[in-house]
C-alpha cells in the first residue's frame, strides 16, 4: 500500500528543474507532498484532491492523475533552499475523520550552487 | 506557543525502562497521529486519533501504548523496548477536512 517515489535521489544546479513522481497501486482520495530538511520536521507543501488537479506553491507545483493513481511534483528554477527530502503521502477512500496517510520512501533532492 | 510541540527532543532508555513521549498542539486540530521514522525508511504510521478516539492502530507492538486525554494532547507510553525501536518519533495533527498535517520536531529515541 506504500506509494512508490522516483527518483530516489536527484542532484541539481541552482536554477535547474526537477520532477518527482509518486505512484500507487490503489485508488486514491488524495495526495500530499511534504519536504523535510535534515534534523527538522516534515513541512506540508500541498494537497491534491481531484483527478487531474494541479496546484502551485511559489515555483513548486504538482499534478494528480486520479485514473493512473499518480502524482508528480514539479520544482522549477530550483533554489538552494529547495534541498531536502520530499515525501508524497497518499490517502485512500473519501472524506476524513482522522486520515490514514501513508508515505512513500522519499526523494532526496540536493541543489548545488 | 504555536504549532505542534514534542517533548523530550532526545531520549535514551534501557530495555527495561518505562518512559513516555508527549505531544501538544495549539492549532485547534481534532486529529492527531504518531509516526515512526527510521534511518533509510519511510515514515511509518503507528496510531491515529480522531476526536480523541483511536481510529487506527497500524499493527504496532503492544510495548507502544498511546493515550489521547483531549484533543490537544497525545502521549506515547513506552515499555520493554527493543534496540530496533530506536528511531525518530514524530507527532502530527490535522483538522478534519482536506488540509495537510502539521508535524512536531520529533523525539529522537535510542534504546540501549
Amino acid at each position: 500500500q506504500q506509494p512508490v517515489q522516483s527518483p530516489q535521489a536527484v542532484i541539481l544546479r541552482e536554477g535547474e528543474d526537477a520532477v518527482i513522481n509518486c505512484s500507487s497501486s490503489k485508488a486514491l482520495y488524495s495526495v500530499h507532498w511534504y519536504r523535510q530538511k535534515h534534523g527538522e520536521a516534515p513541512v506540508f507543501l500541498m494537497i491534491l484532491l481531484k483527478g487531474g488537479e494541479q496546484k502551485g506553491h511559489e515555483k513548486i507545483s504538482a499534478s494528480f492523475n486520479e485514473k493512473k493513481q499518480q502524482s508528480s511534483l514539479y520544482l522549477t528554477a530550483s533554489q538552494l533552499s529547495y534541498s531536502g527530502t520530499y515525501f508524497c503521502g497518499t490517502e485512500r477512500g473519501g472524506g476524513r475523520q482522522g486520515g490514514k496517510l501513508i508515505f512513500g520512501q522519499g526523494t532526496e533532492l540536493s541543489v548545488k550552487p | 506557543e504555536t504549532g505542534v510541540t514534542q517533548t523530550p527532543r532526545h531520549l535514551v532508555m534501557g530495555m527495561t525502562n518505562k518512559k513516555s513521549l508527549k505531544c501538544e498542539q495549539h492549532l485547534g486540530h481534532n486529529a492527531m497521529y504518531w509516526y515512526k521514522q527510521s534511518a533509510k525508511k519511510p515514515l511509518e504510521l503507528m496510531f491515529v486519533y480522531s476526536l480523541e478516539e483511536r481510529v487506527e492502530n497500524n499493527s504496532v507492538p503492544s510495548r507502544f501504548s498511546p493515550e489521547c486525554p483531549n484533543s490537544s494532547h497525545l502521549f506515547l507510553h513506552l515499555h520493554t523496548l527493543q534496540p530496533e525501536d530506536s528511531a525518530l518519533y514524530l507527532c502530527a495533527s490535522s483538522a478534519t477536512g482536506d488540509d495537510g498535517y502539521t508535524f512536531g520536531s520529533g523525539t529522537r529515541l535510542t534504546v540501549v
